[in-house]
């Protein structure tokens, strides 16, 4: 049963902090991902990486950075938050495509509050 | 452009009642399609893809290439389908596209 897990299930930062979201999983998927969720639009992927030390833009890249240097682990950071930035987040893994499944399996999400 | 439209953010049908939740695509190459739901304080998850061909707590899925659609469909609504239902496509190198989601609530 794979298992994603987020560090934090709720979280309240102040304008101008650094915020990390740490994302992790136990099934050994090359590929993790991290998106916003929002009433209206739906996901919108964030970033994402596809092997350890790789990374890809998603939609919506600016004012966020990931880390990737483990293999289970993928890092989501807000340099310098922003009240345009309280979201629900969501990170999710997935085995490559070419492995025969791509179904993404998703944490339960982290609700950031920046004020 | 890689696109996923779902039309309706809100859908509200009664119980017994026959339920569709449309979903249209727009990708160049040869998509997957995915439904995913999520339930109330439940993480998001996989409900059906169309690969499988299968049917899911009544629910099924047809992939129409011409009309470029992927709609899901169940012919007895229950009050335990009501959720927010996301629409996605997976592209050929593993990036998933999705939908805005439509939340469904089924009318007891």
């Amino acid at each position: 049963d794979v298992k994603v897990t987020q560090s934090s299930r709720y979280l309240v930062k102040r304008t101008g902090e650094k915020v990390f979201l740490e994302c992790v999983q136990d099934m050994d998927h090359e590929n993790m991902f991290w998106y916003r969720q929002d009433p209206g639009l739906g996901l919108r992927l964030i970033y994402f990486s596809y092997d350890v030390k790789m990374k890809e833009k998603g939609d919506i890249p600016e004012g966020y950075s990931v880390s990737r240097e483990k293999k289970e682990r993928f890092s989501l950071i807000l340099e310098s938050a922003s009240t345009n930035q309280t979201s629900m987040y969501l990170c999710a893994s997935s085995t490559t495509r070419d492995r025969g499944s791509d179904e993404q399996f998703f944490g339960p999400g982290t609700r950031l509050t920046v004020l | 452009a890689q696109r996923v439209t779902q039309p309706e953010k809100l859908l509200s049908v009664f119980k017994g009642a026959p339920v569709e939740l449309k979903c249209n695509y727009s990708y160049s190459g040869s998509p997957e399609l995915f439904w995913y739901v999520q339930y109330s304080r439940q993480r998001l998850q996989l409900l059906l893809r169309h690969i499988s061909r299968e049917s899911i707590k009544g629910f099924t899925a047809d992939l129409n290439k011409g009309e470029t659609s992927f709609h899901l469909k169940k012919p007895f609504a229950q009050e335990e389908d009501s959720a927010m239902y996301y629409c996605a496509l997976t592209t050929s190198y593993d990036k998933v596209i999705f939908g805005p989601g439509t939340s469904l609530s089924v009318i007891p």
